[in-house]
């Protein structure tokens, strides 16, 4: 299967603790995606890649979240001093890109529980 | 307030019937996305719609963009328990934005 993929799959943190979340997307995507979603609502846009290149960030990105691409491929989602506010799911896509904006597609999430 | 709406928020029917889901943005619609979800799940792209009056159909699901009433329909055919799911409307409001919106999502439960 070569569509996205995302790791770990589940999460459960203490309070306090930092996460990390991997998204390897589709091999020859350059545009990377994270949205968070929580229960009873649709995704929500927190940032996106163009290669290695962080392009936008959503305000919802607090000083807490920061993502990397460093080598345009994986991407890394942390968090840092987690709340239970942060118990969501996830999600990563990614695009070929271009103009107009191509589809986005999503991995599976990863779902954070926060203690 | 929400951009995207969508009606109804849940609907049951009965394996074989027909149904509709809209999704109504208070924004223009430069692109519009629909996906399904399984409870827990990503989401599984459908399909995109770009142009106003524009319809797709793959396998029992069609569905269409009304530009003018920046609204879209999801037309299910003959449901089967296989068409469960959160059907979901995303949209780039901003015209070219990488950025999408998405609705709160449709729950489709399908009685064999």
């Amino acid at each position: 299967d070569t569509g996205v993929s995302q790791n770990p799959r589940h999460k459960i943190t203490k309070r306090g603790q930092n996460v990390t979340f991997r998204c390897d997307p589709i091999s020859e995507h350059n545009r990377l995606y994270w949205y968070r979603q929580t229960l009873g609502q649709g995704p929500e846009f927190l940032t996106y890649f163009q290669n290695e290149a962080q392009l936008e960030k959503s305000r919802l990105l607090s000083d807490r979240f920061s993502a990397e691409r460093p080598k345009g491929s994986f991407s890394t989602l942390e968090i840092q001093r987690t709340e239970q506010g942060d118990s969501a799911m996830y999600l990563c896509a990614s695009s070929l890109g271009g103009v107009p904006p191509e589809t986005q597609y999503f991995g599976p999430g990863t779902r954070l529980l926060v203690l | 307030s929400q951009e995207l709406e969508q009606s109804p928020q849940s609907l049951i029917v009965q394996e074989g019937k027909n149904l509709t889901i809209n999704c109504t943005s208070s924004k223009t619609l430069y692109g519009l996305y629909w996906y399904k979800q399984k409870y827990g799940e990503g989401l599984i792209f459908l399909m995109m719609l770009q142009k106003g009056g524009e319809e797709k159909s793959h396998e029992k699901i069609t569905a269409k963009l009304d530009e003018k009433k920046q609204q879209s329909s999801l037309h299910i055919t003959a449901s089967q328990p296989s068409h469960a799911g959160i059907y979901l409307c995303g949209a780039d409001t901003q015209g070219g934005s990488e950025k999408l919106v998405f609705g709160k999502g449709t729950k489709l439960t399908v009685n064999p």
